[in-house]
Formats: C-alpha cells, sequence, structure tokens
C-alpha cells in the first residue's frame, strides 16, 4: 500500500526566510503526489500536485514542490516565507481512488 | 456556492447516542470520502464511495455505517457514541478517473461528552 512520511512534526523560519516542508513517498508505480495545507478549523486546501512532467511544480500562494524520484521525496518549498504561510501542511499519495496523507508538519513563521 | 458542504459544523452529543453527519457535493465527482483526524491531527482515511458503491472499507467500528444515497451525497452515521470518537470528520469528493487532487469539506467537529 502506498504512504508518505513527514519527518518533520515542527518547522520553524523566520519571515522573509526560505522555506522546506520534507516529505518521502513510498509506492508501487508511478506516483501521484500533491500538498495540502490546514489553516486553524478549516478544511484541507489543495495546494499543489505531481503526477507528470517537470520535477519542479508550482502552485498555490507561490509554493513549489521538487519531485525527485531517485530519493522518493516531494518536498514542498517557498523562497521567503509570510507570517499568513503558519499553518499545517499535509503530503499525500494517490494511487487511483485511494490517498493517504502523512501525519502532516506544523509551520510556524516568526516575524 | 460551497463545493463539498458537511452538516453540522459543530456536534456536541453524550456518549451512548445515536448521530449522523451529511454530506454533500456539487462538483459532479463520483466519488466521496469520509476522513477522520484525530487530536493529534493525522487525517485517516474511513470510507469510501464510488457511485454509491462502497470501495475502501478500513478498520473502523461497527457502530460507523455510511451511506450514500445517490452519488452527489454521503452520509456517516454513528451509532452508540464513545469517548473516543471525538474527532474532526471531513468529508472529501473527487473523480474516479482523473489524477486530480480531492475537495475536502470544511469539516464537522465532533465532541462526546
Amino acid at each position: 500500500a502506498q504512504s508518505v512520511a513527514q519527518p518533520e512534526d515542527q518547522v520553524n523560519v523566520a519571515e522573509g526566510n526560505p522555506l522546506t516542508v520534507k516529505c518521502t513517498y513510498s509506492v508501487s508505480g508511478n506516483p501521484y503526489l500533491f500538498w495540502y495545507v490546514q489553516y486553524p478549523n478549516r478544511g484541507l486546501q489543495f495546494l499543489l500536485k505531481y503526477i507528470t512532467g517537470d520535477n519542479l511544480v508550482k502552485g498555490s500562494y507561490g509554493f513549489e514542490a521538487e519531485f525527485n524520484k531517485s530519493q522518493t521525496s516531494f518536498h514542498l518549498k517557498k523562497p521567503s516565507a509570510l507570517v499568513s504561510d503558519s499553518a499545517l501542511y499535509f503530503c499525500a499519495v494517490r494511487v487511483f481512488n485511494d490517498m493517504r496523507f502523512g501525519a502532516g508538519t506544523r509551520l510556524t513563521v516568526k516575524p | 456556492d460551497t463545493a463539498v458542504s458537511q452538516t453540522p459544523k459543530y456536534l456536541v452529543t453524550q456518549m451512548g447516542n445515536d448521530k449522523s453527519i451529511k454530506c454533500e457535493q456539487n462538483l459532479g465527482h463520483d466519488t466521496m470520502y469520509w476522513y477522520k483526524q484525530d487530536s493529534k491531527k493525522f487525517l485517516k482515511i474511513m470510507f469510501s464511495y464510488n457511485n454509491k458503491e462502497l470501495i475502501i472499507n478500513e478498520t473502523v467500528p461497527n457502530r460507523f455505517s455510511p451511506k450514500s444515497p445517490d452519488k452527489a451525497h454521503l452520509n456517516l452515521h454513528i451509532n452508540s457514541l464513545e469517548l473516543g470518537d471525538s474527532a474532526v470528520y471531513f468529508c472529501a469528493s473527487t473523480s474516479q478517473y482523473a489524477r486530480d487532487s480531492y475537495t475536502f469539506g470544511s469539516g464537522t467537529r465532533l465532541t462526546v461528552v
């Protein structure tokens, strides 16, 4: 069965600095990978996805992610963090109709 | 217009009661899901329906019973509620053959006292 791992429970960065939220995956075949963001008391919002093509994918709010097949990773990145980026981030992998999520990483951006 | 709507948003009930959570999507999707998010924020899939047929049924107590009257609706009925059922329950939908993201509802916070 497919799975994703987010090795960091918490990531802290200063506003204006680059941020990285890590994700590794395990799946048979080609992975469909996703990042979602969850703000307090809200549902999950889609940020970006990798299906095929360029390894660097760009998404909402200036986020991007790099698919690395050899390292089975799909890290989320942003060149310059904003305080408003503070939220819970989930990596996910989809195989047909089954999407599994990582445990989530809480990102805190300090002014 | 809300794409995936869940009702109620908040639900506080006593142990032993039976309650239902409703979900509706207006996206024309054919596949719907229930996820449970516990206090540690971990998201666990519970059920999935495709065109009213159950396709994913994770290890969930029999007290939880999903019902899909049509492909736009997926309801969750919980019998004999327990303290450990307290969580946020999210409904989501997608298209079966689309390599696409899921669309999530805003969640139902269930508190069992």
